[in-house]
């Protein structure tokens, strides 16, 4: 089915360790964009891109990294993960239409 | 002062109640989005509304945009309607503004 792919579902990570949050759509959206959601808050802004090769910072940025190499792929990268960034994570494609979001990923900071 | 403001922020129904979910926001915007969240999954789109009304079973969206204020209705409401039901606005720039979310249980 046609949507956006977002791995891993679950992770666990030890503070100071890195990772990368994959995404990937194949509905030839340009604009994709990375979302936390934690407890009592709105979905938060992490990054935005409105195509291959420009990207750009949202509300919290801080601690997260993006590229976008390809109009698919928009992974999320953390450099040195950190208590405050357990949460959930959602990739997403749109706006300028019907918003597709991945499934989450649940990541957990020890 | 929070730009977009939905209410109530929990809703406890019993089946087969009309329900109606309000969103307010303050900002000037190019589209509305309803999306509803099941506990523990993902984000669905519901509805994309730039002006009027869509309907699409039974929901019905709503948005007045000279009163900045959008409705989600749900008609003969359903235990499997219990979700999280979330409110974003779109700036001219496609910038997404979310509202904090309306938390629904229907009740058999």
């Amino acid at each position: 089915n046609a949507g956006v792919t977002q791995t891993p579902k679950f992770q666990v990570l030890k503070t100071g360790q890195s990772m990368t949050l994959q995404c990937a759509q194949d509905m030839n959206h340009e604009y994709m964009s990375w979302y936390r959601q934690d407890p009592g808050m709105g979905l938060r802004l992490i990054h935005y891109s409105v195509g291959a090769g420009i990207t750009d910072q949202g509300e919290v940025p801080n601690g997260y990294n993006v590229s976008r190499s390809t109009t698919e792929d928009f992974p999320l990268r953390l450099l040195s993960a950190a208590p405050s960034q357990t949460s959930v994570y959602f990739c997403a494609s749109g706006p300028n239409s019907p918003l597709h979001f991945g499934n989450g990923t649940r990541l957990t900071v020890t | 002062k929070n730009e977009v403001e939905q209410s109530p922020q929990n809703l406890t129904a019993q089946e087969g109640e009309f329900i109606t979910i309000n969103c307010s926001y303050s900002v000037g915007i190019s589209a509305l989005h309803w999306l509803q969240q099941h506990p523990g999954g993902g984000i669905v789109s519901l509805f994309m509304l730039s002006s009027g009304k869509k309907k699409h079973g039974r929901l019905i969206a709503t948005i007045n945009i000279q009163e900045k204020h959008s409705s989600l209705h749900i008609t003969a409401s359903h235990p499997r309607d219990s979700a999280v039901y979330i409110c974003a606005v779109e700036g001219s720039q496609g910038n997404l503004i979310f509202g904090k979310g309306t938390k629904l249980s229907v009740k058999p």
